[in-house]
């Protein structure tokens, strides 16, 4: 089946210490995105690309870094610059490279600081 | 800057039906769509809209007008599994060198028997 697959489910941080998240999906889609999500709370976009070896920042960057090596991957590192880094992050593609009309989600992974 | 509103909360009953609207105010404006939540769980896509109208999927159906920079979502008879959080998104595109997704805060539907 295709899809899009986040893994660790649940993630613990240590100060200090930076953790990636791992994003890997199987549809042939061109973009990929990070979002985070805080309780109650809408998704804030961390990072997108749509294109491999390409990368943009979205609204809430600092602290995080991305690499697209490879089509498939998208992983998204939480640095030790990131002092409030518990959320809920969400990972997505999409076909389109522009003009996003649908994205398909990951299960997200949910990060705690120690 | 890119600004999108939308109800914090909704109650309505079992059977009933209920409408999310959606106002934005953002450059590069290129179609909304709307994403259902469940608790803990990932967004799914609803619908999408790039023209102004109704499009209509089952149960949901959700409006357009961009001369109004107002969209709604409208869901029909009402099922306790509809109880999520709903979202709307705006599609950003910037000549096509730029193209990504901005979120609404999301409205928590709560589905009353």
């Amino acid at each position: 089946d295709g899809g899009i697959t986040q893994s660790p489910k649940y993630l613990f941080r240590k100060e200090g210490q930076n953790v990636t998240l791992s994003c890997e999906q199987n549809l042939n889609h061109d973009a990929m995105y990070w979002y985070r999500q805080d309780p109650g709370q809408g998704l804030r976009l961390i990072y997108y690309s749509q294109i491999v070896n390409d990368f943009q920042k979205g609204d809430i960057a600092e602290g995080y870094s991305v690499s697209r090596e490879k089509k498939e991957s998208f992983p998204l590192t939480v640095t030790s610059a990131q002092k409030n880094p518990t959320a809920f992050y969400l990972c997505a593609s999409s076909a389109a490279r522009t003009g996003v009309e649908k994205l398909f989600f990951g299960s997200g992974t949910q990060l705690s600081v120690l | 800057g890119q600004s999108l509103e939308q109800p914090s909360e909704v109650t309505a009953v079992e059977g009933a039906i209920v409408q999310i609207n959606c106002t934005y105010q953002t450059s590069g404006f290129y179609g909304l769509s709307w994403y259902q939540q469940h608790d803990g769980g990932a967004p799914t896509f609803l619908s999408y809209n790039a023209l102004d109208g109704l499009e209509e999927t089952g149960r949901f159906s959700s409006f357009l007008s961009r001369s109004d920079s107002y969209g709604y979502l409208l869901l029909q008879e009402l099922q306790m599994k509809d109880s999520a959080s709903y979202f709307c998104a705006v599609s950003l595109n910037y000549g096509g060198a730029t193209n990504k997704l901005i979120f609404g805060t999301g409205t928590l539907l709560a589905v009353q028997p």
